[in-house]
């Protein structure tokens, strides 16, 4: 069976400077999704990034990107210019391509990010 | 686009009574959706996977006769606690994939508050 770790509970960055989230995870299949969603306080669930693991490139979006390293089973995220909105609870994802659109999504614990202006 | 919407936000019930959780997608046909519960400071927790049409798939722990799930169309899943006891309060959260996209995301609700007295 999958499964995803977070090893920090919290972290805290000041605004303007950069974050790492780390995640690692298990699986024995070769191809599948990793997402980092995040949680704010309204408890609404978004989509932060998405890598697909066939693809060797690094995932990015605008100030969010991913150092997905395929080997080591490690998906960690870099937060870049922190903004107080970034503020929330980030949640590491895995979900298997075995079965299409009816595979689940596994989460992390998640990790709490702090943001000090 | 992509939209699932969640009915009621919050809800307030007496012990022993039962409530419904309705989960749409508002602009998108859902082949699949999941149910999640989410205790305070915690992650989210699969509780099952309805497809169309069929009978939901429970995880382990999970009692079906507790939690009905129900997924009468193609954007319609409702998750209906049953005989509902102050330990069933929780934070249910509903998620959808896209029928006929494959791009592995899933689309989440907004969450519903569950609180019994």
């Amino acid at each position: 069976a999958q499964t995803v770790t977070q090893s920090q509970p919290e972290m805290s960055v000041q605004e303007a400077e950069t974050v790492t989230l780390s995640c690692t995870y298990d699986t024995s299949e070769s191809d599948y999704y990793l997402f980092w969603y995040k949680q704010p306080p309204s408890r609404q669930m978004i989509l932060v990034i998405r890598q697909e693991a066939y693809k060797q490139q690094n995932a990015t979006e605008n100030r969010f990107s991913v150092n997905f390293q395929k080997a080591a089973k490690s998906f960690s995220l870099k937060i870049s210019d922190s903004q107080l909105g970034d503020a929330a609870m980030y949640f590491c994802a895995y979900r298997s391509k075995r079965l299409y659109n009816t595979d689940k999504l596994i989460f992390g614990t998640g990790t709490r990010l702090q943001v000090f202006p | 686009g992509a939209v699932v919407s969640q009915h009621p936000s919050r809800v307030i019930c007496k012990s022993g009574t039962s409530v419904k959780i309705e989960c749409r997608s508002l602009d998108f046909q859902a082949t699949t959706m999941f149910w999640y519960r989410q205790f305070p400071k915690q992650s989210l927790m699969l509780m099952a996977t309805s497809n169309e049409g069929s009978k939901a798939t429970y995880e382990q722990g999970v009692e079906k006769d507790k939690f009905l799930i129900n997924h009468a169309s193609l954007t319609l899943s409702t998750l209906t606690v049953t005989s509902a006891h102050p330990e069933d309060s929780s934070f249910y959260i509903c998620s959808a994939t896209r029928q006929g996209v494959y791009t592995g995301e899933l689309f989440f609700g907004e969450g519903s508050r569950l609180t019994v007295l």
